[in-house]
């Protein structure tokens, strides 16, 4: 099993829906938790960054981990046709001695 | 001006060459690292270094070298290229303390033929 497991898709969305992207991972060491956006031809740049478990918003983007079930979500409202890319969720353990895994990410499409 | 700058941004080579990707940040980052990036594989960690005298392997090292010149300066060689290191391949640099977000360069479009 790997560490971090993220359905690739892709998954495709009418415009305005809201969209739900997930990640599980496998080592209850990880407490830092972070959601990346890749644009085609570019490097992926860091959207969201949460500690433990609970929810953060931030203006459209919500994301949620839940350390129980070893879950974590990224929801995206009112979706945008510029909110197509693909999408990765990377964590970390507490002592940051060691790089962040990453899931494989989910190709996104919003389509108006 | 971008804060992680990776050249080339496109490379065509053929097997057998000798070749090396270079990084270089003005975050003043002391943490980098290489990825190579293919379809259904995500981001593989190749090498990475969390001071000027630390060099680590990741996950698929195997082929690939690394030179840290400088706090600013990480390079990727491959010394004798083969079709199957055909990839994207990204270098990324983070702050120490604790557990600090990646930020990437916009890759390396490599083609072995």
């Amino acid at each position: 099993q790997k560490e971090v497991e993220q359905d690739p898709g892709p998954l495709s969305v009418p415009e305005g829906a809201i969209v739900s992207l997930n990640c599980t991972y496998s080592n209850s060491a990880f407490q830092y938790f972070m959601w990346y956006r890749q644009y085609s031809r570019k490097g992926p740049e860091l959207l969201m960054y949460t500690y433990s478990s609970g929810n953060k918003e931030d203006g459209r983007f919500t994301a949620q981990v839940d350390k129980s079930s070893k879950y974590i979500s990224l929801f995206i409202r009112d979706s945008q046709p510029s909110d197509s890319a693909t999408y990765l969720c990377a964590m970390s353990a507490a002592s940051g001695n060691t790089p962040l895994v990453f899931g494989k990410g989910t190709r996104l499409s919003v389509i108006a | 001006d971008a804060d992680v700058t990776q050249t080339p941004r496109n490379r065509i080579t053929k097997t057998g060459k000798r070749i090396m990707l270079e990084c270089s940040q003005t975050k003043g980052h002391d943490r980098m690292y290489w990825y190579r990036q293919d379809p259904g594989l995500g981001l593989r960690l190749i090498y990475y270094s969390f001071d000027v005298k630390d060099i680590n392997k990741g996950e698929i090292s195997d082929g690939y070298s690394v030179s840290r010149q400088a706090q600013a300066k990480f390079s990727l060689s491959l010394e004798s290229a083969i079709p199957n290191q055909t990839a994207l391949y990204f270098c990324a640099t983070s702050d120490t303390n604790g557990v600090q977000p990646q930020h990437f360069g916009d890759g390396t479009r490599l083609s072995i033929l």
